[in-house]
């Protein structure tokens, strides 16, 4: 069965913090994603990864960077924490093939991030 | 203007109900769509791709229409269990990156 783990459900942080979130999948997907969802504004794509030690930045990645040292792992770092970066953050991994089966997202239970 | 649109509802239905969603794009060379479903507090999962052709599974039938550019996902004799958040999914233009557009999503409540 597929899986992909997030290091925490639910996480407080203070402004300024550096934070880890940490994502592992059992898949051996070579394509990995970092999101996060706010309310109205659906999933936004923060940085991927499609092989190990490669990452290249989504749509928001400002004040986000990323670590991909094994192909099972990739985090995402909030490098000082902020107010408005307070949301879910939805790691995703994906196989590198062919057709549809690419654009099959399998999706982690998402880390709550709140930053006080 | 958004990438993918979609109308937040709720849709509130009761159970048996045919409920329909419709979803904008905004880019004319999309190239791939799908709808993902999301139940509350949980993670998204596929649900369905959606073919030029249509595609039915089941109680679901999506559809594209590349003229307007909109897809839409029809559920029949809607049940509890239906009860989601449905997400419009695109691909971007560059299809090298196997990342996917996420619209907002349109919250479904079946009532019994």
């Amino acid at each position: 069965d597929v899986k992909v783990t997030q290091s925490s459900r639910y996480l407080v942080k203070r402004t300024g913090e550096k934070v880890f979130l940490e994502c592992v999948q059992d898949m051996d997907h070579e394509n990995m994603f970092w999101y996060r969802q706010d309310p109205g504004l659906g999933l936004r794509l923060i940085y991927f990864s499609y092989d190990v030690k490669m990452k290249e930045k989504g749509d928001i990645p400002e004040g986000y960077s990323v670590s991909r040292e094994k192909k099972e792992r990739f985090s995402l770092i909030l490098e000082s924490a902020s107010t408005n970066q307070t949301s879910m953050y939805l790691c995703a991994s994906s196989l590198l093939v062919g057709g549809t089966r690419a654009y099959e997202q399998y999706f982690g239970p998402g880390t709550r991030l709140t930053v006080t | 203007r958004k990438e993918v649109e979609q109308d937040p509802g709720p849709f509130n239905v009761p159970e048996g109900a045919t409920v329909a969603f419709n979803c904008t794009y905004s880019n004319s060379a999309s190239q791939s769509f799908f709808w993902y479903r999301q139940d509350c507090r949980k993670e998204p999962k596929l649900l369905m791709s959606v073919y030029s052709s249509g595609n039915e599974d089941g109680r679901f039938t999506a559809q594209l229409n590349r003229a307007s550019q909109y897809i839409s996902l029809l559920i029949r004799d809607s049940k509890l269990s239906d009860s989601a958040t449905y997400l419009c999914v695109v691909t971007p233009l560059d299809t090298g990156r196997r990342a996917l557009t996420f619209g907002s999503g349109t919250r479904l409540q079946v009532q019994p």
